[in-house]
């Protein structure tokens, strides 16, 4: 099936530093939405995006719609151990209910 | 529930038998979604309910896979004469309705075909 392109694949990064990573489509989408999932769970949702050019934070995370609807990243600052998992982008087009996901980036922190 | 439940969290069967997946959707949410994992793979769509009704099944690999939903709350995947190739994570996901895209994942049915 279609996925999106996310990048970076991997990130191995020191407790405290920031973290960024995007996603990229060749289509425009009208949603984005950013997961996280840890091993043996079901994705959890981090930030819902609605609108080109929004810029939403939760806590320590922060995610922007692309201007262009065809692009999202997000940033991690001052990382901590628990950030540990893989980060999912999501992204919703037209009238479809249906999400089509990104590759994922597996995030693995050092304390 | 509090959250979407699926069940079995795991199970092993052998190429050619069939196997049905649980989901328990959260409590009053209209739109049920189940997706499939491969390892260290993204999730990839296989059907959506909007209450017991499948308006869009796209994402369904093959004839082998069914699902339905009644009352509109559970929803039962049915994977007909299992493959190698279907060995996943099975997750399920759930939203409130049509206008919101927030949906919630189970913790997954991960199926082994030996």
């Amino acid at each position: 099936g279609q996925q999106l392109n996310q990048s970076p694949q991997s990130m191995f990064i020191q407790e405290g530093e920031d973290v960024s990573m995007n996603c990229t489509s060749s289509s425009i989408f009208n949603t984005w939405l950013w997961y996280k999932q840890d091993p043996g769970e079901g994705p959890v949702l981090l930030i819902a995006l609605y609108k080109a050019g929004e810029l939403t934070s939760n806590g320590r995370l922060t995610a922007q719609f692309g201007i262009t609807r065809k692009d999202s990243f997000l940033n991690i600052s001052a990382s901590i151990p628990s950030d540990v998992g893989i980060y999912f982008c999501a992204g919703r087009r037209g009238a479809t209910n249906k999400l089509i996901f990104g590759t994922g980036t597996l995030l693995a922190v050092q304390p | 529930g509090a959250g979407v439940s699926q069940s079995p969290s795991n199970k092993v069967t052998e190429k050619g038998k069939d196997v049905e997946l649980r989901c328990d959707p959260i409590s009053g949410h209209t739109a049920l979604y189940w997706y499939r994992q491969s390892l260290g793979q993204g999730l990839e769509f296989l059907i959506y309910f909007q209450g017991n009704s499948a308006p869009d099944k796209s994402g369904l690999p093959s004839d082998r896979f069914s699902a339905e939903r009644t009352g509109g709350s559970v929803s039962t995947l049915t994977i007909q004469r299992t493959q190698q190739e279907d060995s996943a994570v099975y997750l399920c996901a759930s939203s409130s309705g049509r206008g919101s895209n927030e949906q919630f994942f189970g913790p997954g049915t991960r199926l082994t075909v030996l």
